[in-house]
């Protein structure tokens, strides 16, 4: 089982500055199958990212991925107000289990 | 526009069964596996299975062989998760996902299983 670790668990920053979220998976992922995920209280996770570096449908430009290998990195320039929330990778496609890392909580500072 | 809606919260006595669905509409539903995630209170997300609607075929997560079965009735675009011999652990939000080369792109609302004696 791949186990993705990310980093920081907790991440405080003020709208405006930039996120910089990390996920380190314990073997090589393949970049095509690595995903992110904006989680807000009371609701279902809502993709951001897909193949490492896609945007998925209606997400804003201020959010990109990137990485190969063991290690991928979410930013997020400019953070607006709605940003704020919890934030997982994913591993998915035909390794089985897909896995997530435990998430980085993205808080106001 | 596609969704996936999930059926009502449930509360189950510890060693009784629950079954949950996941109506699929807006897409061709044989086209994309259906995965389950579930969520315990304050935690973070746990890959539960999936299962290919096409054919049927299902992978579980390890932890819950033996237990859980996903199923679906494609005359009505439903997947189904059944899962047996609940625990207090098993209280969580459950979530079924459409899943694909585009990641899990699509989510139910979530259904809540509470387990409580």
């Amino acid at each position: 089982e791949i186990v993705l670790t990310q980093s920081p668990g907790t991440l405080s920053l003020s709208p405006g500055e930039r996120a910089t979220l990390s996920c380190r998976a314990s073997q090589s992922v393949s970049s095509a199958y690595l995903g992110w995920y904006q989680q807000k209280p009371g609701q279902a996770p809502r993709l951001l990212i897909y193949g490492a570096s896609n945007r998925a449908t209606g997400i804003p430009d201020r959010f990109s991925g990137s990485g190969s290998g063991t290690d991928f990195t979410l930013t997020i320039n400019r953070l607006e107000p709605e940003d704020f929330a919890v934030y997982y990778c994913q591993q998915y496609g035909t390794s089985h289990p897909n896995t997530f890392g435990q998430g980085t909580k993205l808080q106001i500072k | 526009q596609v969704q996936m809606v999930q059926s009502g919260a449930e509360v189950k006595k510890p060693g009784a069964s629950v079954r949950v669905s996941c109506k699929a509409s807006g897409y061709t539903f044989t086209d994309q596996h259906i995965h389950w995630v579930r969520q315990a209170p304050g935690q973070g997300l746990e890959w539960v299975g999936r299962i290919n609607p096409n054919r049927g075929g299902t992978d579980y997560a390890q932890k819950f062989q033996g237990r859980v079965t996903m199923t679906r009735d494609t005359s009505i675009s439903t997947a189904y998760l059944d899962l047996n011999w609940l625990t207090f652990d098993d209280t969580a939000v459950y979530y079924c996902a459409r899943g694909g080369v585009f990641a899990f792109d699509v989510w139910g609302q979530g259904t809540l299983v509470t387990v409580s004696s």
